[in-house]
């Protein structure tokens, strides 16, 4: 079974610009959670979806946004990127919000 | 005070003897809690939840829940230079619609041959 999938791997940007990542979940699961993370410490919440609607948020500035698609996959996108949001962007699904999460391979955001 | 805190080790065990990580958490609310392993560089995989007080064991990993004390432990048995990884303690922290993960700050362990 194909588990959760992520694109791009790796990204260089510059400040100021901005980037999409994208996420499939796994098949049947219907809530996506966004987390970042930085070298040495652990995953920090960033958005929760499910059925397409948000149903977290974490303490992030608001040049973070993400949305749901009707077919459960998700985009983050962060707005006038600085150089503090490098950094790894996980995707992780699960069946639903409350259900054990499962993370994709990660996004690795450089800012330069 | 964190809301999920972890030793950051390292935790440095020979190989064959059981390795014990520790975690605590603030919100004695959370029903759901769970233990991610992940080796440099990589995501974090997924190797056991824990909703009720007790043990639950799944092959050499066991992880132990104590509500009233608000603490999660992991066991691994004979273990590993495989195991050597940063092990993140997460809590579900459930809001009005939906659950987030808190994570510690994740516990190094290496495992010498």
């Amino acid at each position: 079974d194909a588990g959760v999938t992520q694109s791009p791997t790796h990204l260089i940007k510059t400040r100021g610009q901005q980037v999409t990542l994208r996420c499939s979940p796994i098949s049947g699961h219907k809530s996506v959670s966004w987390y970042q993370q930085v070298l040495g410490q652990g995953p920090q919440f960033i958005f929760q979806y499910y059925e397409k609607e948000e149903r977290g948020r974490g303490n992030f500035p608001d040049r973070f946004s993400a949305r749901q698609f009707p077919n459960y996959s998700s985009e983050l996108n962060v707005n006038a990127l600085l150089l503090g949001d490098s950094a790894l962007y996980l995707c992780a699904s699960s069946f639903r919000t409350e259900n054990e999460q499962y993370f994709g391979p990660g996004t690795r955001l450089t800012v330069t | 005070q964190k809301e999920v805190e972890q030793n950051s080790g390292p935790l440095s065990v020979p190989e064959g003897a059981i390795a014990s990580l520790n975690c605590t958490y603030s919100d004695r609310g959370s029903q759901s809690f769970f233990w991610y392993r992940q080796y440099s560089g990589k995501s974090p995989e997924l190797i056991m939840s824990i909703y009720s007080n007790g043990d639950k064991e799944d092959g050499r990993f066991t992880a132990q829940l104590n509500k009233a004390s608000q603490y999660v432990s992991l066991l691994i048995r004979d273990s590993q230079p495989s195991d050597s990884a940063t092990y993140l303690c997460a809590v579900n922290v459930l809001g009005n619609q939906g659950g987030k993960l808190i994570f510690g700050q994740g516990t190094e362990l290496s495992v010498k041959p």
